[in-house]
């Protein structure tokens, strides 16, 4: 019954570090996206997942990358982590593209 | 860039009163999404309302959506203070959501 589970809740990286965030779903979801979510901002777009097996780019993919490891999990790389992106990082699923979103419940990522 | 714009950015209410908040978005959609945002936590979505529909009901929510004027409101009726949240229009178009930059209600007991 856990939905979308991120991990890990928190982290602070210094500037040119890198890192992964995970994300797993139990719902059987076809459909995965990675958004961020800034001050005033809404959430944007980063990457998302149409289906296993394909990964495309959203409103703002520079500085990330993905993998959809399988039906359930989709992560996100920051491979030299810059301030510009500290941000709340959320993970979502969906049955398929355009019906709703279910999301996990955030990375609060700062970047020194 | 962002497809909805919600307004007011902010709404205090006081418990029992409606919340009224709308959304105004830039070109042709699928349907158009309500998410709710309690602190802290991720999105729960609310509300889906296809670009055929003119209004939609769920609970004591109400969803309007004229797509001539590009624009949605969200009604919330007799609010508690379990609806303190910030609150999302979303625009589906090909099958990707474009997030606005949501509406803060405060229901003061």
């Amino acid at each position: 019954n856990a939905g979308v589970t991120q991990t890990p809740k928190f982290q602070v990286l210094k500037t040119g570090q890198s890192m992964t965030l995970q994300c797993a779903q139990d719902m059987n979801h076809n459909s995965m996206y990675w958004y961020r979510q800034d001050p005033g901002m809404g959430l944007r777009l980063i990457y998302y997942s149409a289906s296993e097996g394909t990964t495309d780019k959203g409103e703002v993919p520079n500085g990330y990358n993905v993998s959809r490891l399988n039906k359930r999990e989709f992560s996100l790389r920051l491979e030299s982590a810059a301030p510009s992106q500290t941000s709340v990082y959320f993970c979502a699923s969906s049955p398929i593209q355009g019906s709703p979103l279910h999301f996990g419940n955030g990375t609060r990522l700062t970047v020194t | 860039s962002q497809q909805g714009e919600e307004d007011p950015q902010a709404l205090s209410i006081q418990e029992g009163e409606n919340a009224t908040m709308n959304c105004s978005y830039k070109t042709s959609i699928n349907n158009l999404q309500w998410y709710r945002q309690n602190s802290g936590r991720g999105l729960v979505h609310l509300i889906l309302i296809r670009s055929n529909e003119r209004e939609k009901h769920s609970g004591r929510l109400r969803v309007t959506l004229d797509t001539s004027k590009k624009s949605s409101s969200l009604l919330i009726t007799a609010s508690r203070a379990a609806d303190t949240a910030s609150y999302f229009c979303a625009t589906d178009k090909d099958y990707k959501l474009s997030f606005g930059a949501g509406t803060t209600v405060t229901v003061r007991a």
